[in-house]
Protein backbone atom coordinates (compact mmCIF):
# COMPACT_ATOMS: atom_id res chain seq x y z
CA UNK A 1 0.00 0.00 0.00
CA UNK A 2 1.26 3.63 -0.62
CA UNK A 3 2.06 5.99 2.07
CA UNK A 4 3.59 9.56 2.44
CA UNK A 5 4.54 10.51 6.41
CA UNK A 6 5.01 13.81 6.75
CA UNK A 7 6.80 15.32 9.65
CA UNK A 8 6.85 16.93 12.22
CA UNK A 9 2.78 16.83 12.41
CA UNK A 10 2.82 20.66 14.32
CA UNK A 11 5.36 23.22 14.38
CA UNK A 12 4.88 26.62 16.35
CA UNK A 13 7.79 29.17 15.44
CA UNK A 14 8.14 33.06 15.40
CA UNK A 15 7.98 35.37 12.91
CA UNK A 16 11.13 35.54 11.07
CA UNK A 17 12.58 31.80 12.13
CA UNK A 18 13.21 29.50 9.15
CA UNK A 19 11.34 26.03 9.16
CA UNK A 20 11.99 22.86 6.96
CA UNK A 21 9.26 20.59 6.88
CA UNK A 22 9.57 16.68 5.82
CA UNK A 23 7.76 14.35 3.85
CA UNK A 24 8.66 10.38 3.29
CA UNK A 25 6.75 8.27 0.77
CA UNK A 26 6.40 4.87 -0.50
CA UNK A 27 4.85 5.11 -3.62
CA UNK A 28 4.29 2.40 -6.41
CA UNK A 29 4.98 3.74 -9.88
CA UNK A 30 6.29 6.89 -8.57
CA UNK A 31 6.22 10.10 -11.03
CA UNK A 32 5.73 12.89 -9.06
CA UNK A 33 5.68 14.45 -5.36
CA UNK A 34 3.34 17.61 -4.87
CA UNK A 35 3.42 20.16 -2.15
CA UNK A 36 0.29 22.23 -1.39
CA UNK A 37 -0.74 24.91 1.37
CA UNK A 38 -4.05 24.21 2.81
CA UNK A 39 -5.70 27.57 4.82
CA UNK A 40 -9.32 27.52 5.64
CA UNK A 41 -10.82 25.81 2.46
CA UNK A 42 -9.59 24.06 -0.20
CA UNK A 43 -5.53 23.51 -0.71
CA UNK A 44 -3.55 25.90 -3.58
CA UNK A 45 -0.90 24.15 -5.37
CA UNK A 46 2.83 25.49 -4.47
CA UNK A 47 5.52 22.75 -5.96
CA UNK A 48 5.67 19.65 -8.40
CA UNK A 49 9.15 17.74 -8.24
CA UNK A 50 9.51 15.03 -10.20
CA UNK A 51 13.38 14.77 -10.57
CA UNK A 52 15.93 14.89 -7.79
CA UNK A 53 18.64 17.23 -6.50
CA UNK A 54 16.60 20.38 -8.20
CA UNK A 55 15.24 23.05 -6.20
CA UNK A 56 12.00 24.69 -6.92
CA UNK A 57 11.65 28.22 -5.71
CA UNK A 58 8.92 30.28 -5.07
CA UNK A 59 9.70 33.67 -2.94
CA UNK A 60 10.82 32.06 0.78
CA UNK A 61 9.56 28.76 -0.15
CA UNK A 62 11.28 25.98 -1.97
CA UNK A 63 11.13 22.56 -2.02
CA UNK A 64 13.92 19.84 -3.36
CA UNK A 65 13.21 15.64 -3.72
CA UNK A 66 15.59 12.78 -3.12
CA UNK A 67 14.37 10.03 -5.26
CA UNK A 68 17.24 8.26 -3.53
CA UNK A 69 15.74 8.42 -0.13
CA UNK A 70 12.35 8.46 -1.00
CA UNK A 71 12.27 12.07 0.71
CA UNK A 72 11.11 15.90 0.11
CA UNK A 73 11.70 19.15 1.88
CA UNK A 74 9.75 22.07 1.91
CA UNK A 75 11.25 24.93 3.45
CA UNK A 76 9.74 27.97 4.24
CA UNK A 77 12.59 31.19 5.31
CA UNK A 78 11.87 34.49 6.88
CA UNK A 79 8.40 32.69 7.88
CA UNK A 80 5.12 35.49 8.41
CA UNK A 81 2.21 34.38 9.96
CA UNK A 82 -0.05 34.35 6.64
CA UNK A 83 2.28 31.42 6.69
CA UNK A 84 0.17 29.77 9.11
CA UNK A 85 -1.46 26.91 7.54
CA UNK A 86 -1.72 23.14 6.77
CA UNK A 87 1.08 21.62 4.54
CA UNK A 88 0.38 18.80 2.18
CA UNK A 89 2.53 16.43 0.56
CA UNK A 90 1.26 14.36 -2.33
CA UNK A 91 2.38 11.48 -3.85
CA UNK A 92 1.72 11.12 -7.27
CA UNK A 93 1.69 7.93 -8.84
CA UNK A 94 0.53 6.53 -12.36
CA UNK A 95 -3.10 6.73 -11.11
CA UNK A 96 -3.99 8.82 -8.32
CA UNK A 97 -2.29 10.89 -5.57
CA UNK A 98 -1.68 9.40 -1.83
CA UNK A 99 -2.04 12.42 0.87
CA UNK A 100 -0.21 12.53 3.89
CA UNK A 101 -1.65 13.39 6.77
CA UNK A 102 -0.64 17.15 6.71
CA UNK A 103 2.25 19.51 8.99
CA UNK A 104 0.60 22.20 10.78
CA UNK A 105 2.48 25.09 11.05
CA UNK A 106 1.42 28.11 13.26
CA UNK A 107 3.52 31.14 13.11
CA UNK A 108 2.77 33.64 15.77
CA UNK A 109 4.33 37.67 15.72
CA UNK B 1 -5.00 30.03 -15.02
CA UNK B 2 -6.00 26.79 -13.69
CA UNK B 3 -8.73 27.72 -11.56
CA UNK B 4 -11.38 25.11 -10.44
CA UNK B 5 -14.70 26.31 -8.97
CA UNK B 6 -17.11 24.84 -7.23
CA UNK B 7 -21.16 24.91 -6.36
CA UNK B 8 -21.94 25.97 -3.90
CA UNK B 9 -19.80 26.69 -1.45
CA UNK B 10 -21.99 26.08 1.19
CA UNK B 11 -25.81 23.68 1.36
CA UNK B 12 -27.63 22.81 4.62
CA UNK B 13 -30.41 20.65 3.91
CA UNK B 14 -32.59 18.10 5.76
CA UNK B 15 -31.81 14.28 6.09
CA UNK B 16 -33.65 12.06 3.12
CA UNK B 17 -32.38 15.27 0.89
CA UNK B 18 -30.41 14.89 -2.22
CA UNK B 19 -27.79 17.35 -3.09
CA UNK B 20 -26.18 18.71 -6.27
CA UNK B 21 -22.35 19.75 -6.02
CA UNK B 22 -20.81 20.99 -9.25
CA UNK B 23 -17.14 21.15 -9.86
CA UNK B 24 -15.93 23.22 -12.92
CA UNK B 25 -12.31 23.68 -14.53
CA UNK B 26 -12.72 26.89 -15.69
CA UNK B 27 -9.74 27.73 -18.04
CA UNK B 28 -8.07 24.25 -18.78
CA UNK B 29 -9.35 21.01 -19.67
CA UNK B 30 -9.57 17.98 -17.31
CA UNK B 31 -9.97 14.98 -18.58
CA UNK B 32 -10.07 13.63 -15.18
CA UNK B 33 -11.31 15.05 -11.91
CA UNK B 34 -11.30 14.36 -8.67
CA UNK B 35 -13.58 13.98 -5.79
CA UNK B 36 -12.41 14.39 -1.71
CA UNK B 37 -14.07 14.61 1.34
CA UNK B 38 -12.46 16.03 4.80
CA UNK B 39 -13.23 15.61 8.18
CA UNK B 40 -12.29 18.42 10.68
CA UNK B 41 -8.48 18.36 11.54
CA UNK B 42 -7.86 15.61 9.18
CA UNK B 43 -6.28 14.80 5.69
CA UNK B 44 -8.03 15.00 2.68
CA UNK B 45 -9.48 11.68 1.66
CA UNK B 46 -10.34 10.27 -2.14
CA UNK B 47 -13.93 9.04 -2.70
CA UNK B 48 -13.74 8.85 -6.26
CA UNK B 49 -11.84 9.58 -9.71
CA UNK B 50 -13.82 10.28 -12.25
CA UNK B 51 -12.82 10.41 -16.05
CA UNK B 52 -14.94 12.29 -18.87
CA UNK B 53 -17.31 10.32 -20.37
CA UNK B 54 -17.09 7.20 -18.28
CA UNK B 55 -17.99 5.81 -15.24
CA UNK B 56 -16.36 6.98 -12.18
CA UNK B 57 -13.72 4.50 -9.80
CA UNK B 58 -15.01 4.58 -6.60
CA UNK B 59 -12.58 4.00 -3.72
CA UNK B 60 -13.39 1.17 -1.11
CA UNK B 61 -15.94 2.17 1.70
CA UNK B 62 -17.19 4.58 -0.82
CA UNK B 63 -20.74 3.93 -1.67
CA UNK B 64 -21.59 4.54 -5.36
CA UNK B 65 -25.51 4.33 -4.89
CA UNK B 66 -25.30 6.89 -2.23
CA UNK B 67 -22.63 9.17 -4.04
CA UNK B 68 -23.48 9.90 -7.39
CA UNK B 69 -20.89 11.19 -9.93
CA UNK B 70 -21.19 12.29 -13.66
CA UNK B 71 -18.64 14.01 -15.80
CA UNK B 72 -20.20 14.46 -18.89
CA UNK B 73 -18.16 16.83 -19.75
CA UNK B 74 -14.33 18.03 -20.15
CA UNK B 75 -14.90 21.02 -17.75
CA UNK B 76 -17.78 19.69 -15.69
CA UNK B 77 -17.96 17.20 -12.78
CA UNK B 78 -21.13 16.73 -10.55
CA UNK B 79 -21.30 14.70 -7.20
CA UNK B 80 -24.67 13.83 -5.92
CA UNK B 81 -25.10 12.75 -2.47
CA UNK B 82 -28.40 10.79 -2.25
CA UNK B 83 -30.78 10.66 0.47
CA UNK B 84 -28.25 12.66 2.77
CA UNK B 85 -28.18 11.75 6.43
CA UNK B 86 -26.12 13.97 8.98
CA UNK B 87 -23.09 11.92 8.98
CA UNK B 88 -22.72 13.12 5.55
CA UNK B 89 -22.11 16.24 6.72
CA UNK B 90 -18.71 17.47 5.64
CA UNK B 91 -16.09 19.58 3.47
CA UNK B 92 -16.07 18.16 -0.16
CA UNK B 93 -13.80 19.14 -2.55
CA UNK B 94 -13.17 18.30 -5.79
CA UNK B 95 -9.56 18.71 -7.85
CA UNK B 96 -9.55 18.59 -11.36
CA UNK B 97 -6.10 17.50 -13.12
CA UNK B 98 -4.64 19.48 -16.24
CA UNK B 99 -2.72 16.84 -18.39
CA UNK B 100 -0.75 20.24 -19.63
CA UNK B 101 0.87 22.18 -17.38
CA UNK B 102 1.09 25.93 -16.69
CA UNK B 103 3.99 26.36 -18.93
CA UNK B 104 2.37 24.08 -21.59
CA UNK B 105 4.85 21.30 -20.82
CA UNK B 106 2.40 17.48 -20.35
CA UNK B 107 2.23 17.25 -16.84
CA UNK B 108 -0.85 14.19 -15.88
CA UNK B 109 -0.33 15.05 -11.65
CA UNK B 110 -1.14 18.78 -11.45
CA UNK B 111 -4.20 18.47 -9.73
CA UNK B 112 -6.23 21.99 -9.09
CA UNK B 113 -8.58 21.88 -6.12
CA UNK B 114 -11.75 23.70 -5.88
CA UNK B 115 -12.59 26.00 -3.04
CA UNK B 116 -14.89 23.01 -1.37
CA UNK B 117 -18.48 22.94 -0.60
CA UNK B 118 -19.70 22.70 3.00
CA UNK B 119 -22.38 20.50 3.36
CA UNK B 120 -24.67 20.06 6.57
CA UNK B 121 -27.50 17.77 7.08
CA UNK B 122 -29.97 18.38 9.79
Amino acid sequence: EDKVVQSPLSLVVHEGDTVTLNCSYEVTNFRSLLWYKQEKKAPTFLFMLTSSGIEKKSGRLSSILDKKELFSILNITATQTGDSAVYLCLGGSNYKLTFGKGTLLTVNP
Amino acid sequence: GAVVSQHPSRVICKSGTSVKIECRSLDFQATTMFWYRQFPKQSLMLMATSNEGSKATYEQGVEKDKFLINHASLTLSTLTVTSAHPEDSSFYICSARDVRGLAGVLSTDTQYFGPGTRLTVL
